[in-house]
């Protein structure tokens, strides 16, 4: 099994950056994605292959990943940003997720 | 556009099986593989395992190996997944995901998810 650590909640204010970090044995070996999930909604693909951005999401949304440690950069964050984050990666074959992160918007 | 559209609510006693589908639509089934990721009542996402719609090779979380049975049906560009001796942990919506296996694979269409209730 293989482990990925988020902090449980940011909070930051409306048009600040807001950092969620994504933590893991050799993680900046690896491949990360970040998923988007509001509550009665789907997961959103928001970054994958660790910096890309699919097609229609923000350019304000970047991801970085180095070490053991991935990041999700949200700037000039607004309302809409407001849900609950989840890392994910891949190793010996299986995928995993990391715990999620509520993202407040103060 | 592409969409992944999966079947309804169902409710269960511990002990039944459940076999939940995802009817694929909008792009080549077969060009892409079907994850099944789970989330239970207040709980993270939790990843369930992986078929190809290609081949039928499956990928099985480690915690539910023996518990679980992916399947695909290439004609109505269906997956399904079977989750056996269920229990009232296993109560969480369950999506399926289309997407790869592997280091750089990821999940960029998901279904809407499917409500499964374990009780007694």
């Amino acid at each position: 099994s293989y482990e990925l650590s988020q902090p449980p909640s940011v909070s930051v204010s409306p048009g600040q950056t807001a950092s969620i970090t994504c933590s893991g044995d050799e993680l900046g070996d690896k491949y990360v994605s970040w998923y988007q999930h509001k509550p009665g909604q789907s997961p959103v693909v928001v970054i994958y292959q660790n910096t890309k951005r699919p097609s229609g999401i923000p350019e304000r949304l970047s991801g970085s990943n180095s070490g053991n440690t991935a990041t999700l950069t949200v700037s000039g964050t607004q309302a809409l940003d407001e849900a609950e984050y989840y890392c994910q990666a891949w190793d010996s074959g299986s995928a995993f997720f990391g715990g999620g992160t509520k993202l407040t918007v103060l | 556009q592409a969409q992944l559209v999966q079947s309804g609510a169902e409710v269960k006693k511990p002990g039944d099986s459940v076999k939940v589908s995802c009817k694929a639509s909008g792009y080549t089934f077969t060009s892409n593989g079907i994850s099944w990721v789970r989330q239970a009542p207040g709980q993270g996402l939790e990843w369930m395992g992986w078929i190809s719609a290609y081949n039928g090779n499956t990928i099985y979380a480690q915690r539910l190996q023996g518990r679980v049975t992916m399947t695909t049906d290439t004609s109505t560009s269906t997956a399904y997944m079977e989750l056996r001796s269920l229990r009232s942990d296993d109560t969480a919506v369950y999506f399926c995901a289309r997407g790869g296996s592997g280091s750089a694979a990821y999940m960029d269409v998901w279904g809407k998810g499917t409500t499964v209730t374990v009780s007694s």
